[in-house]
């Protein structure tokens, strides 16, 4: 079975500065995705951005960046010029692109973004 | 906002009594997908349906069961109560099978005392 490992819990950066987030994950799947979803205090989770397994270059999404490495199953996430609005827990997640994503989405154990004044 | 709705938004049962949570889809998302977040962790997936049939199911027991209408509502259903379902249930939703994107409604936090 797959798992998601975010190895920070809790990560704090100062406003307009840069924050990676970690996650690991294990499969043994060729072929799947890559997600990383916001979840602010309202609960209602965000996706930031996704990349398919099979495209080599990183997603990008305006201050959102991935570094994935696929040869050593990581994902990391990228915040540039950090704003308060960003504070939020971060989940990543993984779906295999067998099985028509019946599987749903495996999440990590999210990382606590804190970002200061 | 995105467009999915969750009700109640809060909840409080005794261990063995039965609860149903409802999920309101965007129209046009024939694929809804149920995740159950224990406090200080990430969601796990409990099931998917698509087009009103269950066709992916997580590691859950029986008693946790659904629905889906056609008219972009489903329910999720949790039989005899246990103070481990305590938890926030998320609903999501997406215009197809691969869930290439799903939105995710705001949950309904559940409280088994």
């Amino acid at each position: 079975a797959q798992t998601v490992t975010q190895s920070q819990p809790e990560m704090s950066v100062q406003e307009a500065e840069t924050v990676t987030l970690s996650c690991t994950y294990d499969t043994s799947e060729s072929d799947y995705y890559l997600f990383w979803y916001k979840q602010p205090p309202s609960r209602q989770m965000i996706l930031v951005i996704r990349q398919e397994a099979y495209k080599q270059q990183n997603a990008t999404e305006n201050r959102f960046s991935v570094n994935f490495q696929k040869a050593a199953k990581s994902f990391s996430l990228k915040i540039s010029d950090s704003q308060l609005g960003d504070a939020a827990m971060y989940f990543c997640a993984y779906r295999a692109y067998s099985g028509g994503g019946a599987d749903g989405l495996t999440f990590g154990k999210g990382t606590h973004l804190i970002i200061q004044p | 906002e995105t467009g999915v709705t969750q009700s109640p938004t809060h909840l409080i049962k005794t261990r063995g009594q039965q609860v149903t949570l409802r999920c309101s889809s965007q129209s046009g998302h024939n694929t809804v997908s149920w995740y159950q977040q224990a406090l200080g962790q990430g969601p796990q997936f409990i099931f998917q349906y698509y087009r009103e049939e269950e066709n992916g199911r997580g590691n859950f027991p029986p008693r946790f069961s659904g629905l889906q209408f056609p008219n972009y509502s489903s329910e999720l259903n949790v039989n005899a109560l246990e103070l481990d379902d305590s938890a926030l249930y998320l609903c999501a939703s997406s215009t197809d099978m691969l869930l290439n994107e799903q939105f995710f409604g705001p949950g309904t936090r559940l409280t088994v005392l």
